[in-house]
């Protein structure tokens, strides 16, 4: 069965620092790749999209990778600040868009 | 604000009991999904539809679950003889049909507990 897995442990960072999130997955053959930032009781909100044909993907502080021969995609917040604590989740796409998601990691960046 | 809504946000209800909730997704969107999330866990795919059409719906979904998109507007999710398993959060969201990949909208959801 499809499985995506992200590291369920908190991630704790110091202020200014890179944060690395990692998110695999096994039996899937994703289109594509999104990351979601999610904030308690809140829904989730997009970040980023890489598709299977591309090897990374930049915004802003936020770089994205996806291989598509490791399985495996890596979600980096350069310069991280307070403010960026929160649920990272990864979710991989297929036809009609529908989403499946991994667990999340949450981020937790100490002034 | 132009975002998804969704209503009630909170829910307590007892077990065996029928309860509804309502999704209004942004208005050009032609997309619509449910999802439901426990804590701890990332977002569980429950059915999407495209205009009024319900396209998909998870095997996961058991027979009580419904779902209705009327007009191709606002969508309402139904339990039926709700079970204490069913607590979780429900949350709606949004897209435009175009390329693949597109970002969903998600709204704040609806956090039902059974007791």
């Amino acid at each position: 069965s499809q499985k995506i897995e992200q590291n369920s442990e908190a991630l704790n960072i110091q202020e200014g620092k890179t944060a690395t999130l990692t998110c695999n997955y096994t039996n899937y053959s994703p289109a594509y790749l999104q990351w979601y930032r999610q904030d308690p009781g809140r829904g989730p909100v997009f970040l980023l999209l890489i598709r299977e044909n591309e090897k990374e993907k930049r915004k802003e502080r936020l770089k994205v990778t996806f291989d598509t021969t490791l399985k495996q995609s890596l979600f980096h917040i350069t310069a991280s600040q307070p403010a960026d604590s929160a649920t990272y989740l990864c979710a991989l796409g297929a036809a009609g868009n529908k989403l499946t998601f991994g667990g999340g990691t949450r981020v937790l960046v100490k002034p | 604000d132009t975002g998804v809504s969704q209503n009630p946000r909170h829910k307590i209800t007892k077990r065996g009991q029928n309860v509804t909730f309502r999704c209004d997704p942004i208005s050009e969107h032609n997309r619509l999904y449910w999802y439901r999330q426990t804590l701890g866990q990332g977002p569980e795919f429950l059915t999407y539809f495209q205009n009024e059409a319900q396209l998909e719906k998870s095997r996961l979904l058991s027979d009580r679950f419904s779902a209705e998109r009327p007009k191709g507007s606002f969508s309402t999710l139904e339990i039926q003889r709700t079970e204490q398993g069913d607590s979780a959060m429900y949350l709606c969201a949004s897209s435009l049909t175009g390329q693949s990949g597109v970002e969903q909208f998600f709204g704040p959801g609806t956090r039902l507990t059974v007791l």
